[in-house]
């Protein structure tokens, strides 16, 4: 089944480091790829996605490329800020009419000032 | 707006005992989900409704029961409550092609 693989955590940076979460997935066809961030005590909210290769989705100073190649959607940021203190989940959702979609475990990111 | 709102936030449970999550959206979204979270784990899918009369089960189903009371609402049940059921729980919704709006969660602990 599809799957999704993403770098362990926790991930601690100092302000204006440049940030990059790796993710790679297993799946049949061309899925959508996204990027989800869940501050503290909130819900998850969609960060950028792409749906299809080689599309670069951005948001934020956020950025990921959908590499079908390497099958990756690694998370970028030139230079992060204490403000993007979250936890980062990389999912896809397959292609099609599938209604699931699927996570990574999560990549907690503390920048310190 | 008010967007995905989950009801209680938190809840302590006792062994055995039952209880019922709460979803509204006001999105007018067709598809709705809950997800557990458990640290290391990620997001787990336990059931979804694609629209309005239509349930099904997700990656982690056991245990639970849901309701698709109207486009709106979407209740999660637990029977019997077991401290393997202490979690976040998210809710979700979703228009077509569209992204997840998620909830705040709800923290459940199970003693």
């Amino acid at each position: 089944g599809d799957s999704v693989t993403q770098m362990e955590g926790p991930v601690t940076l100092s302000e204006e480091a440049f940030l990059t979460i790796n993710c790679t997935y297993t799946a049949t066809g061309y899925p959508s790829l996204f990027w989800y961030v869940q501050y503290p005590g909130e819900g998850l909210q969609l960060l950028l996605k792409a749906t299809k290769a080689d599309d670069k989705g951005s948001n934020k100073g956020f950025e990921a490329t959908y590499r079908k190649e390497t099958t990756s959607f690694h998370l970028e940021k030139g230079s992060v800020q204490v403000s993007d203190s979250a936890v980062y989940f990389c999912a896809l959702k397959g292609q099609g009419g599938s209604e699931k979609l699927v996570f990574g475990k999560g990549t907690k990111l503390t920048v310190n000032p | 707006n008010a967007g995905v709102t989950q009801t209680p936030k938190f809840q302590v449970l006792k062994t055995g005992q039952s209880m019922t999550l709460q979803c509204a959206q006001d999105m007018n979204h067709n598809s709705m989900y809950w997800y557990r979270q458990d640290p290391g784990m990620g997001l787990r899918l336990i059931y979804y409704s694609a629209s309005e009369g239509t349930t099904d089960k997700g990656e982690v189903p056991n245990g639970y029961n849901v309701s698709r009371l109207n486009k709106r609402e979407f209740s999660l049940r637990l029977e019997s409550a077991a401290p393997s059921q202490t979690s976040v729980y998210f809710c979700a919704s979703r228009a077509v092609n569209s992204p997840l709006h998620f909830g705040n969660g709800t923290r459940l602990t199970v003693t």
